[in-house]
Order: structure tokens, then C-alpha cells, then sequence
């Protein structure tokens, strides 16, 4: 188990610019999440996949986001021409599915700092 | 929506003291209940993860307990140190999949 990755650990961008973030859940877990946390929140959520499926995207979030999770495996998030309010900690996790649902804990990685200025 | 809170915000104890915080959530269609622990420049790390009413988990000196029917949960540390300054978060699942956190309890221990 070697744990969540994500790539790269700190990112700064211009406004306007488009970035791109990489996770790379445990092997074995088929459900990845994105999550955005910003200073004095809970993590918000994003989105999530089982394997290469998108299941659900947050409706607050921009059409400027969009995630995908090619293989089912590594996943990337891409944020489109960048602004400001955009500045957060980007957040990924993995877990392994039960037909029980919520009771699996997430495993973190050690998240994405994107500043924009 | 599913609305998670936590308090206090913050909370500063002084070492060998026990603390506590609670999380809220609706008690209606409730499937779990998640803590976690979020150290400074580290990821967040699971604690519990409660499904019944009335469950108690433990784990050294940190101990939570859940109340489905009311809506909360109670995390406890006796006898807080240094190394459990961190971000204590709660969460739980919307609809079984995705997970909704408070903002969290953000705890200092002072030697």
C-alpha cells in the first residue's frame, strides 16, 4: 500500500492559464474522489468515478472544471482558464466500493496547493 | 442538501487536558458517520468510521460515540499532547457515495 499520490504538490498560475493535476489512487481501490478545500472549510466535494465512470459532478461546480479517470486507474482534473476564487487546496481520495456505501474510509493524498495570481 | 456541522471552530488545551467536539448531522436517512484527523502538511487520515446508533470506537486516547436518532456524534481526546494538534473533520455519505464534511474542529495542544 503505498498510499494516494498527487502531482504536483504546489502550483502557481496566472489567471487565465489552464492547469492540470494528477492522482494516483491505491491499486486496488475502484472509487476516486476530487475534493477543494479553502481556508476555514470542510473539503468540498468535486466529483468521483468507480473505475473509469464519472458518477456524479458537483453542481456548484464551473464548466471550467472537468475530471477524468482514463483507465480506471490515475486520474486528472483540469481546471480551465484559472481565476482567482479558483486558489485551494485540491484534494484527492480512493476507496474501495461495498454495497454498504458510505462505510468505507477515504484515503487521502496530500493534496494539490494551487495559488492563481 | 445534507448539512454536516461541527463545533467548536477552534480550541486551544493545554497539555493533559481532555477535550471533546461534536459533529451534527440529520438524522434522517443516515448511513454513516466518518472522523478524520488533518494534521498541518499532512493528508487527512481516517478515525472512525460509526454506523450504529450507540456505537462507541476507540483508538488509543481518542474515543468517539455516535447518537443516529438525534443527530450527533462526540469525539473525545483524554489527555490531549502536542501530537494531537491537527483538524478534527466529520462527514458523512449524501447518498451512500459521496462524503460531506463539516468545517471542521481545529484543535491546539500547548505544552
Amino acid at each position: 500500500d503505498t498510499g494516494v499520490s498527487q502531482d504536483p504538490r504546489h502550483k502557481i498560475t496566472k489567471r487565465g492559464q489552464n492547469v492540470t493535476f494528477r492522482c494516483d489512487p491505491i491499486s486496488e481501490h475502484n472509487r476516486l474522489y476530487w475534493y477543494r478545500q479553502t481556508l476555514g472549510q470542510g473539503p468540498e466535494f468535486l466529483t468521483y468515478f468507480q473505475n473509469e465512470a464519472q458518477l456524479e459532478k458537483s453542481r456548484l461546480l464551473s464548466d471550467r472544471f472537468s475530471a477524468e479517470r482514463p483507465k480506471g486507474s490515475f486520474s486528472t482534473l483540469e481546471i480551465q482558464r484559472t481565476e482567482q476564487g479558483d486558489s485551494a487546496m485540491y484534494l484527492c481520495a480512493s476507496s474501495r466500493y461495498t454495497r454498504t456505501g458510505g462505510n468505507s474510509p477515504l484515503h487521502f493524498g496530500n493534496g494539490t496547493r494551487l495559488t492563481v495570481t | 442538501i445534507l448539512n454536516v456541522e461541527q463545533s467548536p471552530q477552534s480550541l486551544h488545551v493545554q497539555e493533559g487536558d481532555s477535550t471533546n467536539f461534536t459533529c451534527s448531522f440529520p438524522s434522517s436517512n443516515f448511513y454513516a458517520l466518518h472522523w478524520y484527523r488533518w494534521e498541518t502538511a499532512k493528508s487527512p487520515e481516517a478515525l472512525f468510521v460509526m454506523t450504529l446508533n450507540g456505537d462507541e470506537k476507540k483508538k488509543g486516547r481518542i474515543s468517539a460515540t455516535l447518537n443516529t436518532k438525534e443527530g450527533y456524534s462526540y469525539l473525545y481526546i483524554k489527555g490531549s499532547q502536542p501530537e494531537d494538534s491537527a483538524t478534527y473533520l466529520c462527514a458523512s455519505p449524501a447518498n451512500t457515495d459521496k462524503l460531506i464534511f463539516g468545517t471542521g474542529t481545529r484543535l491546539q495542544v500547548f505544552p
